[in-house]
């Protein structure tokens, strides 16, 4: 198994490009999120899905779309970047059989700049 | 309000020390769980330990062991026997569940432990 893969590793963007951030995982899970890393703030939930066709808001949704047209990819768009989007960025999965027991599994991370 | 809360940004134990980092969270859900993640210098997020709401037992991982005490609602992860390799970011999260499929999934900011030689 893979896990949840992310690619790019590390992107620069300029101000107004826009881009997509791959995420894919291969355990069948239901629930796939994007979170965003930035220094002394933890984690903050961008974008999540519950299955395929099925998309919903977290804590810091602006600037952002998703999508998922399949279990297991769960790409996240930038529109149309800024600055105040340099921050490094997670994708997560888990399932939601057992619910509350299961653990989050992480990709590696996107590093993402804009200049 | 802040869901989970992590006083200690820092860190600093002596290798072969116990040390505790703190975890206080806020729900009304009687049904969730508890997290705690390693983030190391490399940046990947690292599962090491959880702890369900209805669970009687703190729960232990090796070196790694959840002091639950529910009713002051804080869950502090206690690393025993600390390594050179301990040092790292540490993430608390709590995954609240609401209905079939309502889940909230949220992080404190994190504690950076520096383990000393």
């Amino acid at each position: 198994n893979a896990g949840v893969t992310q690619t790019p590793k590390f992107q620069v963007l300029k101000t107004g490009q826009s881009m997509t951030l791959q995420c894919a995982q291969d355990m069948n899970h239901e629930y796939m999120s994007w979170y965003r890393q930035d220094p002394g703030m933890g984690l903050r939930l961008i974008h999540y899905s519950v299955g395929a066709g099925i998309t919903d808001q977290g804590e810091v949704p602006n600037g952002y779309n998703v999508s998922r047209s399949t279990t297991e990819d769960f790409p996240l768009r930038l529109l149309s970047a800024a600055p105040s989007q340099t921050s490094v960025y997670f994708c997560a999965s888990t399932s939601l059989v057992g619910s509350a027991y299961n653990e989050q599994f992480f990709g590696p991370g996107t590093r993402l700049t804009v200049l | 309000a802040q869901k989970i809360t992590q006083t200690q940004p820092g860190m600093f134990v002596q290798e072969k020390e116990a040390v505790t980092l703190d975890c206080t969270y806020d729900t009304s859900d009687p049904s969730y769980g508890l997290f705690w993640y390693k983030q190391p210098s490399s940046g990947e997020m690292i599962f090491l330990i959880y702890q369900g709401s209805y669970d009687q037992q703190n729960a232990t991982e090796g070196r790694y062991s959840l002091n639950f005490q529910k009713a002051r609602k804080s869950a502090n992860l206690v690393i025993s026997a600390s390594q050179l390799g301990d040092s790292a970011m540490y993430f608390c999260a709590m995954r609240e569940v609401r209905q079939f499929y309502g889940q909230n999934f949220v992080f404190g900011p994190g504690t950076r432990l520096s383990v000393l030689p």
